[in-house]
């Protein structure tokens, strides 16, 4: 079994839906983080969580939002999809040591 | 902030060596790692380095050198499944966030 399972791996919705994408992680990592990844653009960072109480903002968090429901989950919602937000998606987890940072298989979503 | 150049593409030729740069502009500098990502596939983790000098891991080995903002990725004996993008990412100083490059996509042909 993966340490860091992200569901759906797919997904295909339409402008204006509410969309979740869940990660979960069996590692006993405290760190967390979203990223996405646009061809060319390399991963960016969306949010980011050092324990269930602390969240942050990335660098291109507009759009999103997150929640850490425990030390295992954390997910990224899309409020109102738009198609600029059609891209692939990673989750990673990380110890207190930082590093390295493991990743999920990944989240394709595709919005039209 | 900071600013990671990495050439975008490059081919090389099965067992051959293969050598890809990364250079950096950071406010401050706590790490360097090495990712392999296949195509569709998660980044998966091939080296770190923090001080400088090389770092071996089998035919996979990784320089450093922090007064010149500059790194590279060496990997010998070239095999066909080394096929994908190698992506360079920076630590900053006091943080755990990663910041990446674009990533370089290495083609292995016969």
């Amino acid at each position: 079994d993966a340490d860091v399972t992200q569901t759906p791996r797919n997904r295909i919705t339409k402008t204006g839906k509410r969309i979740m994408l869940e990660c979960s992680q069996t590692k006993g990592h405290d760190r967390m983080y979203w990223y996405r990844q646009d061809p060319g653009l390399g991963l960016q960072l969306i949010y980011y969580s050092f324990d269930v109480k602390d969240i942050n903002k990335g660098e291109i968090s507009d759009g999103y939002s997150v929640s850490r429901q425990a030390q295992a989950k954390f997910s990224l919602s899309l409020e109102s999809a738009i198609p600029n937000q059609t891209a692939l998606y990673f989750c990673a987890t990380s110890d207190r040591g930082g590093q390295p940072q493991h990743f999920g298989d990944g989240t394709r979503l595709s919005i039209l | 902030g900071q600013n990671i150049d990495q050439p975008t593409e490059m081919t090389a030729t099965e067992g051959a060596i293969v050598q890809i740069n990364c250079t950096y502009q950071t406010s401050g500098f706590n790490g360097l790692f090495w990712y392999q990502q296949h195509a569709g596939e998660a980044p998966t983790f091939l080296s770190y380095n923090v001080l400088d000098g090389l770092e071996e891991k089998g035919r996979f080995s990784s320089f450093l050198s922090r007064s010149k903002g500059y790194s590279y990725l060496l990997l010998k004996e070239l095999q066909m499944k080394d096929s994908a993008s190698y992506l360079c990412a920076v630590r900053g100083a006091g943080s755990y966030q990663l910041t990446f490059g674009k990533g370089t996509k290495l083609s292995v042909i016969p």
